[in-house]
């Protein structure tokens, strides 16, 4: 059973369009990270997020926090191909433990 | 400044055998930690290592094992390898340890069993 739960697990959309994925946990996290992980790579982080609530912007990727602290969102404004690839949340709780989700699969086609 | 290396990129063993794989963290970085990814289960925590010692362990057999050296560098062996150990094995490394250091990965060793 995965401590975090990642929905959709395959999306596939055209350049230019908008998309929205999701991090959901039963569990309340100190913090929660984004990383994307492009094929034969290990996994790159985007943001990190720790206040309840809290919205981080990167360009065109918009993330935030739920308040109870469980949840996440990422949002995509206008992808592009490059924004192709595997986008994983971790979840970290105590100090020094981070989980992982098994990731949205993304793919923007030209 | 080089990043996290890991060797090798490819392997392919038989059911039965054992298997090191090694990462070398990048320069001044003191924690190494391993994961394990499959399509199924995504990634999974194996274990921590900082000054050479285990910090952290996940919910995996004792099959799974590993060590850090002086220098930093990790090596993880897996003995008595199963079909089911087939997985991209990654590691990261950080300066420090605690969620508040970034975590930089390699790019992993994909493991098959046959």
């Amino acid at each position: 059973t995965q401590l975090l739960e990642q929905s959709p697990q395959f999306l596939s959309i055209q350049e230019g369009e908008n998309l929205t994925v999701y991090c959901n946990s039963s569990s309340v996290f100190s913090s929660l990270q984004w990383y994307r992980q492009e094929p034969g790579e290990g996994p790159v982080l985007l943001v990190t997020v720790v206040t309840g609530g809290e919205v981080k912007k990167l360009k065109r990727l918009t993330f935030q926090f739920g308040d109870a602290r469980k949840d996440s969102s990422l949002h995509i404004t206008a992808a592009q191909p490059g924004d192709t690839g595997l986008y994983l949340c971790a979840g970290g709780y105590n100090n020094n433990d981070m989980r992982f989700g098994a990731g949205t699969r993304l793919t923007v086609k030209p | 400044k080089a990043g996290v290396t890991q060797t090798p990129r490819y392997l392919i063993k038989t059911r039965g055998q054992q298997v090191t794989l090694s990462c070398s963290p990048i320069s001044g970085h003191r924690s190494v930690s391993w994961y394990q990814q499959t399509p199924g289960q995504g990634l999974q925590f194996l274990f921590e290592y900082f000054s050479e010692t285990q910090r952290n362990k996940g919910n995996f057999p004792g099959r799974f094992s590993g060590r850090q050296f002086s220098n930093s560098r990790s090596e993880m062996n897996v003995s008595t390898l199963e079909l089911g150990d087939s997985a991209l094995y990654l590691c990261a490394s950080s300066l420090a340890r605690g969620i508040n250091y970034e975590q930089y990965f390699g790019p992993g060793t994909r493991l098959t069993v046959t």
